[in-house]
């Protein structure tokens, strides 16, 4: 089977920097994404990391450890528009094909 | 925008009846995708498709169905709603199923609330 874990829940001030990790375990492993989605919204794509390092786009920024089954988020300069919820997720192997794979999510608060 | 739609957006049934959420895409992507979204546990899939007519369970199918006669069309079916199946319903579409960088992305639809009473 396959699980990801990430916190539940992280706070942070406007201007600040904040990094949602995550860690996982499946079946075969083809790359980690992220996701954000706003209170009634649908998640949008993020990032895609399939090999090790750091991805950067803008303010956002994603880094993978394939041998640490790691992963983490990193959003700078915080805005109040980044309250939101964060997906980690993998491609894994379900029945007889590959599908993405879920965390439960964090949710980022940012207050001024 | 990826073009998807989902229909309808808003549903309230009865314990019992059968419910069919449908998602159309206008892409033209041979992937596509079903997951419910509850209240502490994230976005879970429930089937996916990876085309015409192939499809496969995904981490809680049962009691749903899924059916795909064309490439834009992912009918999902609720066989006997029940209580359990209230939830927000995200399809999803892929350009490929594999890890493939550029084509990793998921395009969501704008969800469907479901209310099973």
């Amino acid at each position: 089977g396959q699980s990801l874990e990430q916190p539940s829940e992280v706070t942070a001030v406007e201007g600040a920097i904040v990094q949602i990790n995550c860690t996982y375990q499946t079946s075969g492993f083809y790359g980690l994404s992220w996701y954000q989605q706003h209170d009634g919204g649908a998640p949008t794509f993020l990032s895609y990391n399939a090999l090790d390092g750091l991805e950067e786009t803008g303010r956002f920024s994603s880094f993978l450890s394939r041998s640490d089954s790691y992963g983490y988020l990193l959003l700078q300069e915080l805005q109040m528009k980044d309250s939101a919820s964060y997906f980690c997720a993998v491609r894994a192997v379900v029945q007889a094909g590959t599908a993405l794979i879920f965390g439960k999510g964090t949710t980022l608060s940012v207050s001024s | 925008d990826a073009g998807i739609t989902q229909s309808p957006r808003h549903k309230v049934t009865e314990t019992g009846t059968p419910v069919t959420l449908r998602c159309h895409q206008t892409e033209n992507h041979r992937y596509m995708y079903w997951y419910r979204q509850d209240p502490g546990h994230g976005l879970r899939l429930i089937h996916y498709s990876y085309g015409v007519k192939d499809t496969d369970k995904g981490e809680v199918s049962d009691g749903y169905s899924v059916s795909r006669s064309k490439t834009e069309d992912f009918l999902l079916t609720l066989e006997s709603a029940t209580s359990s199946q209230t939830s927000v319903y995200f399809c999803a579409i892929s350009e490929t199923g594999q890890g493939a960088a550029t084509n990793e992305k998921l395009f969501f639809g704008s969800g469907t609330q479901l209310s099973v009473l």
